[in-house]
């Protein structure tokens, strides 16, 4: 499978607790994404990386998540001091950065991997 | 605020009829439109994507419509099976977004009934 990858697929903790995401993007993708959903909503951006350069982050992303991408290639989420509103699933996206003029690049997701902090 | 929507929550369509799903936008300098499909438990997937510059796209069994004047997409599923029951998610990009970041709109739950 040559999809975008995530692990683990289900993450249960206690509140307080630090979690920590992985995402294996599709290999040739250069860009990466964290989206962050929950039940009944579309998913809401949380950071992006072109390469190894973190680019944007929203301003959900308190300073308690933490993403990195340190050699471009897989990326790590890290939730500290974990909140039961950091209930959620958080999913990952890449896409080959549109080099053309008048194209676009499409992201493409993973399964997600669903938070629950009791 | 949420500048992409849906005007139903939730559609039930007979297996084999047309379905349309429906979404509002209201940027206006939106260039960039995608529709998504969200199976229970999954990811999003992609499904179709249509530019600024058309109005109408064709993929299998599917059809996207882009209407700029009153600022609103379409997703056309032709003949539809068990299979698309699904979440149905707009997707948009606009320009001042940097580094094509999409913004979602919330979703229309399809039911394909038998």
């Amino acid at each position: 499978d040559t999809g975008v990858s995530q692990d683990p697929r289900h993450k249960i903790t206690k509140r307080g607790q630090n979690v920590t995401f992985r995402c294996d993007p599709i290999s040739e993708h250069n860009r990466l994404y964290w989206y962050r959903q929950t039940l009944g909503q579309g998913p809401e951006f949380l950071t992006y990386f072109q390469n190894e350069a973190q680019l944007e982050k929203s301003r959900l992303l308190s300073d308690r998540f933490s993403a990195e991408r340190p050699k471009g290639s897989f990326s790590t989420l890290e939730i500290q001091r974990t909140e039961q509103g950091d209930s959620a699933m958080y999913l990952c996206a890449s896409s080959l950065e549109a080099r053309l003029a008048g194209s676009t690049d499409t992201q493409y997701f993973g399964p997600g991997t669903r938070l629950t902090v009791l | 605020g949420e500048s992409v929507g849906l005007h139903l929550p939730t559609l039930s369509v007979q297996e084999g009829d047309n379905s349309i799903i429906n979404c509002a936008y209201s940027n206006s300098a939106s260039d960039y439109f995608i529709w998504y499909k969200q199976e229970s438990g999954k990811g999003p997937q992609f499904i179709i994507d249509i530019r600024s510059n058309m109005d109408k796209r064709q993929g299998q069994r599917v059809t996207v419509l882009l209407n700029k004047t009153v600022k609103h997409l379409s997703l056309q599923i032709a003949a539809t099976q068990p299979g698309d029951s699904a979440v149905y998610f707009c997707a948009e990009n606009f320009p001042m977004n940097r580094d094509d970041k999409i913004i979602f709109g919330k979703g229309t739950r399809l039911h394909i009934l038998p």
